[in-house]
């Protein structure tokens, strides 16, 4: 599986709108970018996924560089609810569940 | 739907004890996995399903089995628990669908925090 690199942390103030990026310059032509996050003591849970095009859904929105080797994860207004640990994952296009999870971002938000 | 359930939530075993974590997904998925996650890291992979009857190995399998008789069951077994095993584990499920189209999301459980003395 290819590599992800992300920040260790970030931190942003609320209601605020927060970017938080991830370099995959390894990525190869099937590879979906995926996100997920997990909130404390919890497991995680699917944020969004995307091939070339950005993509919007209710949670967050996708945008990917035009060479795919870099995306970002954007939160139009943080929550404190928010704060997690997010994780950007290469998945190729065939079928399989296996998920490689890196060390991820420790997103904090500040009220 | 309860979606993707682990028994127990908690758990401390003694050195060479032996027990099986229960997950249960009522969502008819095909995959499930089990993973594991140690302070301060991400998940890792231990063994993973994809379907009735049929397991894997993911990246940590040692010291754990698996067994899927059922879809909705994926039970994890530690044969002889080892302090190096203390972490909480995660059990997930999704649907047989491509890995870039719908419905693919994995579905992950509450975790079990097992320490071993």
């Amino acid at each position: 599986d290819a590599k992800t690199t992300q920040p260790n942390s970030m931190e942003s103030n609320e209601e605020e709108p927060v970017h938080l990026p991830c370099n995959h310059s390894t990525i190869s032509g099937t590879d979906y970018i995926h996100w997920y996050r997990q909130l404390p003591s919890q497991g995680p849970e699917y944020v969004i996924h995307g091939l070339t095009s950005n993509v919007n859904n209710r949670m967050a929105s996708l945008a990917i560089a035009e060479d795919r080797k870099s995306s970002t994860l954007i939160l139009h207004r943080a929550t404190l609810r928010d704060a997690a640990v997010y994780y950007c994952i290469l998945r190729d296009v065939g079928y399989g569940n296996k998920l490689v999870f890196g060390a991820g971002t420790i997103l904090r938000v500040k009220s | 739907n309860a979606g993707v359930t682990q028994t127990p939530k908690f758990q401390v075993l003694k050195t060479g004890q032996s027990m099986t974590l229960q997950c249960a997904q009522d969502m008819n998925h095909e995959y499930m996995s089990w993973y594991r996650q140690d302070p301060g890291m991400g998940l890792r992979l231990i063994h993973y399903s994809v379907g009735a009857g049929i397991t894997d190995q993911g990246e940590v399998p040692n010291g754990y089995n698996v067994s899927r008789s059922t879809t909705e069951d994926f039970p994890l077994r530690l044969l002889s628990a080892a302090p190096s095993q203390t972490s909480v584990y995660f059990c997930a499920s999704s649907g047989r669908k491509l890995a870039g189209g719908p419905g693919n999301e994995q579905f992950f459980g509450p975790g079990t925090r097992l320490t071993v003395l």
